[in-house]
């Protein structure tokens, strides 16, 4: 069984600082995305990462798939209160699946 | 575009009711469809998801069902609804298995 593991779980922070968070696994994915969700919304998909090393950046984050394809970072410069929710990745597991595989989140709070 | 909804976005229902919850998406077509439950605002626990019209995939043994009665259209229902079954509710979508997921706006379910 393919598992996601996210840290840090909770993560509260000043404005204006810089953090990062990790999601891990012992298993190999075709793919991997990262998804932010607002208290009482749906998740919304921020960036898929498919080639191992690939770096990707959307404004003040930029995100990291691990050369082996087993894991990823997701880094924010800047941290800003709009920053604020719970951060998921999820991975399509190597040999396909017809579902994805989520991590279990990274609740960031970025207090102003 | 593609767009998806969930109906209703609150629902409080009596312990032992039955349940029902609805999502359609637009906009196209042989969608993969996913029912998760997500509690406390941690991580998300697929339900269901079905690849087709009438295909449906259980992921735990619950108290509840779904079905997929036209190709855009996923339901959620149970017979008699338990205290267990709160939670956040959300639907998704996507073109393929394994590809990124497109999430509704979430139904806030409390049993009571």
């Amino acid at each position: 069984t393919q598992l996601l593991e996210q840290s840090p779980q909770f993560l509260s922070i000043q404005e204006g600082e810089n953090l990062t968070v990790y999601c891990n696994s012992s298993s190999v994915f075709s793919s991997l995305q990262w998804y932010r969700q607002e208290p009482g919304e749906g998740p919304v998909l921020l960036v898929t990462v498919v080639t191992g090393g690939e770096v990707k950046k959307l404004k003040r984050l930029t995100f990291q798939f691990g050369d082996a394809r087993k894991d990823s970072s997701l880094h924010i410069t800047a941290a800003q209160p709009g920053d604020t929710g719970l951060y998921l990745c999820a991975g399509d597991p190597q040999g396909g699946s017809e579902k994805l595989v989520f991590g279990k989140g990274t609740k960031l709070t970025v207090n102003p | 575009s593609q767009t998806i909804h969930q109906w209703p976005a609150t629902l409080v229902q009596p312990v032992g009711s039955p349940l029902s919850l609805e999502c359609t998406v637009e906009g196209t077509s042989n969608p993969n469809l996913y029912w998760y439950r997500q509690a406390a605002g941690r991580g998300l626990q697929l339900l269901f998801y079905s690849v087709g019209i009438g295909q449906i995939s259980s992921e735990v043994p619950q108290n509840l069902s779904a079905s997929r009665p036209q190709d855009r259209q996923f339901i959620l229902s149970s017979k008699k609804l338990l205290l267990s079954d709160s939670g956040f509710y959300l639907c998704a979508w996507s073109r393929t298995s394994g590809d990124e997921q497109f999430f509704g706006p979430g139904t806030r379910l409390t049993v009571l």
